[in-house]
């Protein structure tokens, strides 16, 4: 079975700290992983895709990381702002056109 | 995203009745989705299109409908509201050439 399960579920840091937010997924056949932003109340944006051969790939403060061997990636927030509160999604897209949807961890950044 | 719209954004309505959301998207793209969010639990697809006229299931079609009547608007129909039916609806468009999904602001539905 599909599936994509994050952790934690909730995490709470203090502004300027750095967070590591982890996806493990069973999908097949791969395709490639996002992570998606998802502010409450609006739909969820895009931050990173990685393919079967790309290990890491930054977007800013975002380094999301994938490890295809052992089918985990994780998020990791550098310096977190109070702007970064949101739930974070990982996605495993399964060839041809599936997407795999896991839970969130809902992330809350205090001053 | 402006490109991607959904309305009505909230909608309370009571058990038995019918309800369309609606999905408007000026990115050109050809696919369609709908998808339903419910806490705890990851987005799930309702229903899907890659063009005009073409419709797929997805996991949860049971109970829902949809239209795609113009390359640009997809609608989904609630023919008999029940109270699981309560959700957050997103409406997401993807281009056949690009692996990115883009997802409208999202409709509160709640079903008394």
């Amino acid at each position: 079975k599909n599936q994509v399960e994050q952790s934690p579920q909730s995490l709470i840091i203090l502004e300027g700290k750095n967070c590591t937010l982890q996806c493990n997924y069973t999908v097949s056949p791969f395709s490639n992983l996002r992570w998606y932003k998802q502010d409450t109340g609006r739909g969820p944006v895009s931050l990173t895709i990685m393919t079967f051969s790309e290990n890491t790939k930054s977007n800013g403060r975002y380094t999301a990381t994938l490890d295809a061997d052992t089918k985990q990636s994780s998020l990791h927030i550098t310096a977190s702002q109070l702007s970064d509160s949101a739930s974070y999604i990982c996605v495993v897209s399964a060839w041809p056109y599936k997407y795999i949807f896991g839970t969130g961890t809902r992330l809350k950044v205090l001053a | 995203d402006a490109d991607v719209t959904q309305t009505p954004r909230n909608r309370i309505t009571k058990t038995g009745k019918r309800i369309m959301l609606e999905c408007s998207q000026t990115k050109g793209h050809d696919r369609m989705y709908w998808y339903r969010q419910d806490p705890g639990l990851g987005l799930r697809l309702i229903y899907y299109s890659f063009d005009v006229k073409d419709i797929n299931k997805g996991e949860i079609s049971d109970g829902y409908s949809v239209s795609r009547q113009a390359q640009a608007k997809f609608s989904l129909s609630l023919e008999s509201a029940i109270p699981n039916q309560t959700a957050l609806y997103f409406c997401a468009t993807k281009s056949q050439a690009y692996n990115e999904q883009f997802f409208g602001p999202g409709t509160r539905l709640t079903v008394l």
